[in-house]
């Protein structure tokens, strides 16, 4: 069966500070890696994938992360903050037939002014 | 396009009422499924539908059924709520080729039961 454990549940930066969020799975296969972002009140808003190719992959809104089959993580960065990417940031894995996604539990982004 | 749309936005509901949430979708996906959002709990999958007519059971199915008679749209019914129900409802939905696990979301239904 498939998991991701999202270790940090709450992560505080000052605005302009660089940020990383981990995230790590399980899966027997190559894995299909996503990053989602969800506002407060909001659904969820995809901001970048994994499916093969380049182990580092860009997204929107400045987001990157990278793939590390040695590791199993997919690591969500950014160099620099913005008050506005407050929110709580989900990885999900997917794989097999039934095209179903596992979640993690999130991380909560607080961004300090 | 409007995406994927979920009816109501919000609902309470007292313990033992009925009521169905309507997701619908406009981009001619064949996948269409529903999770359940409580705070430390992530996402969780309640049932999803490979295509009209079929529904399958996710990780947390119980007091839940679906029905997807047209492709566009995926229903989830709670025959007798329990305030253990009290949760935030989203749907989504995916291609089934191309790729076929980028899912989309709807704004989400919170729903309360009292």
């Amino acid at each position: 069966a498939q998991s991701v454990t999202q270790p940090d549940i709450h992560i505080t930066v000052s605005e302009g500070a660089s940020l990383e969020l981990r995230c790590n799975y399980s899966y027997g296969a190559t894995p299909y890696l996503f990053w989602y972002v969800q506002s407060p009140g909001q659904g969820l808003q995809l901001l970048l994938k994994y499916f093969s190719g380049d182990t580092l992959v860009q997204g929107i809104k400045g987001f990157e992360a990278e793939f590390k089959r040695s590791q199993s993580s997919f690591n969500l960065r950014k160099p620099s903050v913005h008050w506005s990417d407050a929110a709580e940031y989900f990885c999900a894995v997917g794989g097999g037939s039934n095209y179903k996604l596992t979640f993690g539990k999130g991380t909560l982004l607080t961004v300090n002014p | 396009n409007a995406g994927v749309t979920q009816t109501p936005k919000f609902r309470v509901l007292k313990t033992g009422q009925s009521m169905t949430l309507l997701c619908a979708q406009d981009m001619n996906h064949e996948y269409m499924y529903w999770y359940r959002q409580d705070p430390g709990m992530g996402l969780r999958l309640i049932h999803y539908s490979v295509g009209e007519g079929t529904t399958a059971k996710g990780e947390v199915p119980d007091g839940y059924n679906v029905s997807r008679l047209k492709k566009q749209n995926f229903l989830l019914g709670l025959e007798s709520a329990a305030p253990s129900q009290t949760s935030v409802y989203f749907c989504a939905s995916s291609y089934d080729r191309g790729e076929p696990y980028e899912q989309y979301f709807g704004p989400g239904t919170r729903l309360t039961v009292t």
